[in-house]
């Protein structure tokens, strides 16, 4: 069974572009999570989808954005990039979100780079 | 508010010996525990989880965790470390009161010294 894939692998961008990073979850999951790893930091939670809305945000400013597709992958955008938005960029499936304490499997990530 | 910590940012252990990883927690309810790992330039691949029964739990390559409720911790552990567990530990505890997210521990650098 595949697990959950990412692209691209590497981004590399400049000041004020806008960056878009996609996620395929595992097949039969509906919840997808976003998390940023900057470097020497832990994961800081950035976004939950579940069934195509978006149930949670973590404390990002809006131009971090995203949506889910009928087939449960989804999509990062960060609008206006920074210096400071260069980081790896996890995605995370499960089953289901909520009070089901369903695990969440992550993908290799994406290595932003903005310049 | 939900929290954990991992007290150390760096453990070391000679390989062959124990290793212990160090998590406690604060929620308000019953915690909902988690422990991953990161290898260099890697997502996380999770280990175990805790969300009721034995407080011992096994999880994937010979790893072990023990739920303690007195001391709200969630220690990982390892009878005999090998080289190739270096890498980076997470816990997380699952949110109850913030729409159920996980919340991330700094994480742990395990290094094992051959």
């Amino acid at each position: 069974e595949a697990g959950v894939t990412q692209s691209p692998t590497h981004l590399i961008k400049t000041r004020g572009q806008q960056a878009t990073l996609r996620c395929s979850p595992i097949s039969g999951h509906t919840s997808v999570y976003w998390y940023q790893q900057a470097l020497g930091l832990g994961l800081q939670f950035l976004l939950w989808y579940d069934e195509g809305e978006e149930r949670n945000r973590g404390n990002f400013p809006p131009r971090f954005s995203g949506r889910q597709f009928p087939n449960y992958s989804s999509e990062l955008n960060v609008n206006a990039l920074e210096l400071e938005d260069s980081a790896l960029y996890l995605c995370a499936s499960s089953l289901a979100g909520g009070p089901v304490a369903d695990t969440q499997y992550f993908g290799p990530g994406t290595r932003l780079t903005v310049l | 508010a939900q929290s954990v910590a991992q007290p150390e940012d760096q453990v070391n252990v000679a390989e062959g010996n124990p290793l212990t990883v160090k998590c406690t927690y604060s929620v308000s309810g019953n915690p909902y525990l988690f422990w991953y790992v990161q290898y260099p330039n890697r997502g996380l691949q999770f280990l175990l989880k805790y969300i009721t029964g034995d407080n011992l739990v096994k999880g994937s390559y010979g790893f072990e965790a023990e739920f303690n409720k007195s001391q709200t911790s969630f220690h990982l552990k390892k009878p005999s470390a090998l080289v190739s567990d270096s890498a980076l530990y997470f816990c997380a505890v699952r949110d109850m009161d913030s729409n159920y997210q996980l919340i991330w521990g700094a994480g742990t650098k395990l290094i094992i010294k051959p």
